[in-house]
C-alpha cells in the first residue's frame, strides 16, 4: 500500500531534550515536506526536501533540522525543544514539483 | 508571495443541504490548485485537484472550477452527508522565482453536518 508513514504518533517531552520524528514513504516521491499544524493558523511548512542531500527553509524553520540521506526517509529533528514547539506534525511527499501531496496521519508533541 | 484566502468556519449544515466553501487565491506564477479534506485524528488527503484554467475538479459528489480570471476555486457540493464533516483546506503549489517549493494553504474551514 502506498503511503507515507511516521513516528511515533504522540509524544510528550520536556523542554531541551533532543527529539526525533522520523517519515518515511514507498511511493518513490523526490518531494518531502514537513508542516506543523496550528489552530488558526492552518498548516505551515518547516522544511522541504526536493531530492537527496538536497533541503531547504519553508516558512517556519527556526528551531528544527532536517536531513534526507535516502530518499524514503526524511526525519524532523528538535534539537532542543521548547513549548512553542507544541503542535500537530506532518510529513508530506510528492512525485513532482507542483502536484498534489500525499500526507503521513500526523505526530502530536507536547512540550512541557 | 503567494496567498490563499478561504471562508472561515464553522460552515454548519443539515444533511442534504447544498455546500460552498469559497476559496480565492494571489500567486506569482502560473499555479496548480488543490482541496485537501482533513477527517479528525487523521492527515490531509486530497480530494480534488485543477491545473489550468477553466479545469474542474471533482470527486465524490464535489467539484471546484479554476477561474483565472476572478483566481477562485470554490468547492461545491449538492447535498452534504454527515459523514462529510471534516475540515478542508484550500492550497497552492506554485514554482516562485528562484525554484523555491513553498506550497500555500488555507486556514480550513470546518464542515459541521447534522442529520
Amino acid at each position: 500500500e502506498a503511503q507515507v508513514t511516521q513516528n511515533p504518533r504522540y509524544l510528550i517531552t520536556v523542554t531541551g531534550k533532543k527529539l526525533t520524528v522520523t517519515c518515511s514513504q514507498n511511493m518513490n516521491h523526490e518531494y518531502m515536506s514537513w508542516y506543523r499544524q496550528d489552530p488558526g493558523l492552518g498548516l505551515r511548512q518547516i522544511y522541504y526536501s526536493m531530492n537527496v542531500e538536497v533541503t531547504d527553509k519553508g516558512d517556519v524553520p527556526e528551531g528544527y533540522k532536517v536531513s534526507r540521506k535516502e530518499k524514503r526517509n526524511f526525519p524532523l529533528i528538535l534539537e532542543s525543544p521548547s513549548p512553542n514547539q507544541t503542535s500537530l506534525y506532518f510529513c508530506a511527499s510528492s512525485p513532482r514539483l507542483t502536484y498534489e501531496q500525499y500526507f503521513g496521519p500526523g505526530t502530536r508533541l507536547t512540550v512541557t | 508571495g503567494d496567498s490563499v484566502t478561504q471562508m472561515e468556519g464553522p460552515v454548519t449544515l443539515s444533511e442534504e443541504a447544498f455546500l460552498t466553501i469559497n476559496c480565492t487565491y494571489t500567486a506569482t506564477g502560473y499555479p496548480s490548485l488543490f482541496w485537501y479534506v482533513q477527517y479528525p485524528g487523521e492527515g490531509l488527503q486530497l480530494l480534488l485537484k485543477a491545473t489550468k484554467a477553466d479545469d474542474k475538479g471533482s470527486n465524490k459528489g464535489f467539484e471546484a472550477t479554476y477561474r483565472k480570471e476572478t483566481t477562485s476555486f470554490h468547492l461545491e457540493k449538492g447535498s452534504v452527508q454527515v459523514s462529510d464533516s471534516a475540515v478542508y483546506f484550500c492550497a497552492l503549489s506554485d514554482r516562485e522565482s528562484g525554484g523555491s517549493y513553498i506550497p500555500t494553504f488555507g486556514r480550513g474551514t470546518s464542515l459541521i453536518v447534522h442529520p
